[in-house]
């Protein structure tokens, strides 16, 4: 099955510290999402993008929809030790009546040191 | 409270010793779904269903059943499991089509993790 490329695999940072993530795909998707998953949990909705090159913000995230619409980036700024979890982009395909497939990347496991 | 539910949480067992992982929603929701996680392969999608009586195969249904009897339930079934079915499973519910291009939110159960000695 098709897979998204997500980068980094993961990351190590000290709190305050800013962090960017990013998927990437061969494929076109009309919609990406990032989801966060916390230890011992499901993931979390925290963005859905809808267009080619929207920015939208959620607190201290902010994610952009690719122009090519083959790629999505996520950004948390002021990085906080409860951002502590898996970050997952998914993409969502309109097909048949599956509309509601999603994709997923392969994760990016954030650590935050205090 | 909203949820998707699913049990067990936790489960061991052996080859071939026929298992079911139970999910439910208190949601309405007319499209759930099985995914399975596994270190760097990220949620792959197992079996999906649209409503009452309809499922399809998603990316890795080898070696797993389901069925939709009943709109809020949908059982995840291993009739002989192997070794490689070792995983995180999560069930997952929303509303079903929409004639916009918005998303409908899937939302994810707490989890079962499988072990297949």
């Amino acid at each position: 099955g098709q897979q998204l490329n997500q980068s980094p695999q993961s990351m190590f940072i000290q709190e305050g510290e800013d962090v960017s993530m990013n998927c990437t795909s061969s494929s076109i998707f009309n919609t990406w999402l990032w989801y966060k998953q916390d230890p011992g949990e499901g993931p979390v909705l925290l963005i859905a993008l809808y267009k080619a090159g929207e920015l939208t913000s959620n607190g201290r995230l902010t994610a952009q929809f690719g122009i090519t619409r083959k790629d999505s980036f996520l950004n948390i700024s002021a990085s906080i030790p409860s951002d502590v979890g898996i970050y997952f982009c998914a993409g969502q395909l309109h097909y048949g009546g599956a509309t509601n497939k999603l994709i997923f990347g392969t994760g990016t496991l954030l650590a935050v040191q205090p | 409270e909203a949820q998707v539910t699913q049990n067990p949480r936790y489960l061991i067992t052996v080859t071939g010793k026929k298992l079911t992982v139970t999910c439910s929603q208190n949601m309405n929701h007319e499209y759930m779904s099985w995914y399975r996680q596994d270190p760097g392969l990220g949620l792959r999608q197992i079996y999906y269903s649209m409503n009452v009586e309809v499922t399809d195969k998603g990316d890795v249904p080898e070696g797993y059943k389901v069925s939709r009897k009943e709109k809020r339930n949908f059982p995840l079934i291993l009739e002989s499991p192997s070794p490689n079915q070792t995983s995180l499973y999560f069930c997952a519910s929303s509303y079903g089509r929409t004639s916009g291009s918005f998303y409908n939110e899937q939302f994810f159960g707490p989890g079962t993790r499988l072990t297949v000695l």
